[in-house]
């Protein structure tokens, strides 16, 4: 059974840094990766897709990385606003001869807190 | 493009009632989903549908959860009776196909039991 464990639970950080958040997972044989955002009270926001194929996604200020043989993903965003805060979930989609074929498993998320 | 859209947004049952919750998917997507969230954790996967049929629904409480998808278009999410443990955030989501392009969420339903 795929588990998928994010690091740190919660972070806050000043205005105008820069912030790493992490996702381990534990079986290899995954499809794809999504790192999405969400705000309270509403739904998941994808922010980026990172098939298991490739090693990494870039959009604006957001940086996805893949290592799929260690089971791992960084999601890394430069010079974090404000707006930024908000709870970050990591999801791995099981790949054929995987334990979790075709589901998308989550995280448990990292809520992040950027203060003025 | 309309989103994912999802009622009612809020509820509040006492244990042993029943509930039901609807979800209309993004206009042509074949692959339907429905996740509990529960409070601090993500979101985990109830059932799968594609088009009107069930893909996976290995983590469904049979004994008091049902669903279905309608033609293929909108789905329902019943809860008969609900337990306490039940409290939690129905998501509903949508895509294409089920890999690759990635699902579109709706808001979830906020369910407190009593």
């Amino acid at each position: 059974k795929q588990e998928v464990t994010q690091i740190p639970a919660a972070l806050s950080v000043p205005e105008g840094e820069n912030l790493v958040l992490n996702c381990s997972f534990t079986d290899s044989a995954i499809y794809n990766l999504q790192w999405f955002r969400q705000d309270p009270g509403k739904g998941l926001t994808s922010l980026l897709l990172i098939q298991s194929s490739q090693r990494e996604q870039t959009s604006g200020r957001l940086n996805a990385s893949l290592d799929k043989s260690s089971g791992r993903s960084t999601l890394y965003i430069a010079a974090s606003q404000p707006g930024d805060s908000a709870t970050y979930l990591c999801a791995v989609r099981g790949g054929a001869g995987g334990t979790s074929y075709g589901k998308l498993t989550f995280g448990q998320g990292t809520i992040l807190t950027v203060h003025p | 493009e309309a989103g994912v859209a999802q009622s009612p947004r809020y509820k509040i049952i006492e244990k042993r009632q029943s509930v039901a919750f609807w979800c209309n998917p993004i206009s042509g997507h074949a692959t339907l989903y429905w996740y509990q969230q529960i409070l601090g954790q993500g979101p985990k996967l109830l059932i799968q549908f594609q088009n009107n049929g069930v893909v996976d629904d290995s983590q469904l409480p049979k004994d008091r959860f049902s669903a279905e998808r309608l033609k293929g278009v909108d789905s329902t999410l019943k809860i008969q009776p609900a337990k306490l443990e039940d409290s939690a955030v129905y998501l509903c989501a949508s895509s294409l196909e089920w890999r690759g392009t990635g699902e579109f969420f709706g808001p979830g339903t906020r369910l407190t039991v009593l």
